[in-house]
């Protein structure tokens, strides 16, 4: 099956610094890949749509300057948190769909990547 | 917006069956998915719904009724590996055939 990869798999960073995390699909082309995150017990909430060669859609209440998109090929999207600071520590999860697949109703997400601010 | 509801928390006896109701609200209902995510990891997908009726996938089946808003999953036979979160998601057109997840609940399996 399609696999999407992320790095790094866990961060820990000091406040104010600035973090960026890698989703990559690795045997299929992905125009579209999705940012999530998860606090502790909670569900995914979509942060953002990531599409190659063009501005990210960020859902309602995220802060597209904080949470910077980047989807440069289509392999490969980067969600870089700036500024950070304890309050978005969290699970942060991509996904994505296969642009060569007629079947439009999988999304394949990646590992997770824990994002810990001191 | 969108409404999706499960219970939080379920606990069931190895081998046996444990039901997952999920109601939802949506406007453009186009699919149902459930996913199965274990502590720390991504979500992995179980099942699709997208016409009334039962789905069934070896121990896991998926239910959906479109007129009320509901879906169930079904794990039969249940194992100590079967301890997880299962997240039921809703795709919409109304917000653009994205996934929006409900709660989780999470299943603890005692032997």
């Amino acid at each position: 099956g399609a696999v999407v990869s992320q790095h790094p798999s866990r961060v820990i960073c000091k406040s104010g610094t600035s973090v960026k995390i890698e989703c990559r699909s690795l045997d299929f082309q992905a125009t579209t890949m999705f940012w999530y995150r998860q606090f502790p017990k909670q569900s995914l909430m979509l942060m953002a749509t990531s599409n190659e060669g063009s501005k990210a859609t960020y859902e309602q209440g995220v802060e597209k300057d904080k949470f910077l998109i980047n989807h440069a090929s289509l392999t490969l999207s980067t969600l870089t948190v700036t500024s950070a600071h304890p309050e978005d520590s969290s699970f942060y999860i991509c996904s994505a769909r296969d642009a060569g697949s007629t079947n439009l109703n999988e999304q394949f997400f990646g590992p997770g990547t824990r994002l810990t601010v001191l | 917006g969108q409404n999706i509801d499960q219970p939080t928390e379920m606990t069931a006896t190895e081998g046996a069956i444990v039901q997952i109701n999920c109601t939802y609200q949506t406007s453009g209902f186009n699919g149902l998915f459930w996913y199965q995510q274990h502590a720390g990891e991504a979500p992995t997908f179980l099942s699709y719904n997208v016409l009334d009726g039962l789905e069934e996938k070896g121990r896991f089946s998926s239910f959906l009724s479109r007129s009320k808003g509901y879906s169930y999953l079904l794990l039969k036979e249940l194992q100590m590996k079967d301890s997880a979160s299962y997240l039921c998601a809703v795709r919409a057109k109304a917000a653009g055939n994205k996934l929006t997840f409900g709660g989780g609940t999470r299943v603890l399996v005692k032997p």
